[in-house]
């Protein structure tokens, strides 16, 4: 049983358009949510995260936003760059055995 | 150099074989884990270690075993490598989070395991 449920599976997007993609959780003892972005042959590395006490957090292009009564969080990619071009990955970690679960990953592609 | 470090980084071998796959860190980290990556599975946690004598199953252990020789070195074994254990393999390490640490997981590279 997977304990993040992440999609799409896979996005295309338009440069200089919105990539959404989605989570969710049930584990309500999860007490952080990162996103990692990982390119071909790479292993992947943190883009940003939130806490479940922040609605939403901004980094640059990069957003997440989080909704603790639904247990969703999303990141959304501000004008999209064919270098966004990669895997991207949520997670959730259980605070108690600092165990992270991850999603499935969604593919993302960035057309010039 | 990378901070966290995995060998061999490609692997073909046969059913019924013995496999170890290496990882050392230079972050000074405390906590290692070993991730297997498969398509549209993402990354599931396969060991974790928080020191040098203390070791844990993730949530796919079966099949796999681990050492931890010294804080920096973590290595995954496959006794008898079956074809379903076919994957993406990643090492981690985490440190305490804190004022100048997020405690984000660090990947290595990756060593892609093939068993025929």
């Amino acid at each position: 049983q997977q304990q993040v449920k992440q999609s799409p599976q896979s996005l295309i997007v338009q440069k200089g358009g919105i990539s959404i993609i989605n989570c969710a959780y049930e584990n309500t003892a999860f007490d952080y949510f990162p996103w990692y972005q990982q390119f071909p042959g790479k292993g992947p590395a943190l883009l940003i995260a939130i806490r479940p006490d922040v609605s939403e957090k901004k980094e640059g292009r990069f957003t997440i936003s989080f909704n603790k009564s639904a247990k969703q969080f999303s990141l959304h990619i501000m004008d999209s760059q064919p270098g966004d071009s990669a895997t991207y990955f949520c997670a959730a970690r259980s605070g108690n055995f600092n165990k992270f679960y991850f999603g499935s990953g969604t593919k993302l592609n960035v057309k010039p | 150099d990378a901070d966290v470090t995995q060998t061999p980084r490609n692997r073909i071998t046969k059913t019924g074989k013995r496999i170890m796959l290496e990882c050392s860190q230079t972050k000074g980290h405390d906590r290692m884990y070993w991730y297997r990556q498969d398509p549209g599975l993402g990354l599931r946690l396969i060991y974790y270690s928080f020191d040098v004598k203390d070791i844990n199953k993730g949530e796919i252990s079966d099949g796999y075993s681990v050492s931890r020789q010294a804080q920096a070195k973590f290595s995954l074994s496959l006794e008898s490598a079956i074809p379903n254990q076919t994957a993406l393999y990643f090492c981690a390490t985490r440190g305490l989070a804190g004022a100048s640490n997020t405690g984000e997981l660090f990947f290595g590279e990756g060593s892609r395991l093939t068993v025929l």
